[in-house]
């Protein structure tokens, strides 16, 4: 149990439609970082948000953005679904002290999302 | 990306002793973590080295060489349920994108009775 919880669990959605995935993460933790994870593969980093705003991204297009909240929740929404996006999303949540070296980030149990 | 490089499967027999190795480009490395996955389930933290040497907790011990880009997960006292996905994740950035990790593929290790 890591405190971190993402909804839902599962979800279908058809070629071209918009999703939009939530994570709640850990009191107090200031940073959230957004992985996607295609069977058989490591997670690949979308991006993070660190006290709300984006902090930095990796390869993925436009359609994929995200948004943090005050209360420690979050969303990565992906616009025209491919069926290339179908894959496990996984939200993971730290506190960055920012005068520290990393810490360790908490993963939430992934949300299965399924294009067709 | 970051050229993490692990197996991708191994096997081994319960009570046994088993090493995973990950290797990654050392420029601008920042710290390496070792996270176990089942099937349809978050990673979960195992260790974290930023230091040279081996960190040991319990039947999990990871070693980590910065100067040749080397880490290993050595699980002793395998059990059944250890059979699970074991992925290295190494932070490169301290500036701009903190806490970012890249992963490897993941190495599928299956524990056989």
């Amino acid at each position: 149990e890591t405190g971190v919880t993402q909804s839902p669990t599962h979800l279908i959605k058809t070629r071209g439609q918009q999703v939009t995935l939530r994570c709640s993460s850990q009191s107090g933790h200031n940073t959230v970082s957004w992985y996607q994870q295609a069977l058989g593969q490591g997670p690949q980093f979308i991006f993070q948000y660190y006290r709300e705003e984006e902090n930095g991204r990796g390869n993925f297009p436009p359609r994929f953005s995200g948004l943090q909240f005050p209360n420690y929740s979050s969303e990565l929404n992906v616009n025209a679904l491919e069926l290339d996006d179908s894959a496990l999303y996984l939200c993971a949540s730290s506190l960055d002290r920012r005068d520290r070296l990393n810490t360790e980030a908490f993963f939430g149990q992934g949300t299965r999302l399924t294009v067709v | 990306g970051q050229n993490i490089d692990q197996p991708t499967e191994m096997t081994a027999t319960e009570g046994a002793i088993v090493q995973i190795n990950c290797t990654y480009q050392t420029s601008g490395f920042n710290g390496l973590f070792w996270y176990q996955q089942h099937a349809g389930e978050a990673p979960t933290f195992l260790s974290y080295n930023v230091l040279d040497g081996l960190e040991e907790k319990g039947r999990f011990s990871s070693f980590l060489s910065r100067s040749k880009g080397y880490s290993y997960l050595l699980l002793k006292e395998l059990q059944m349920k250890d059979s699970a996905s074991y992925l290295c994740a190494v932070s490169f950035d301290r500036g701009s994108t903190l806490g970012r990790l890249y992963f490897g593929r993941g190495t599928q290790l299956t524990v056989w009775p």
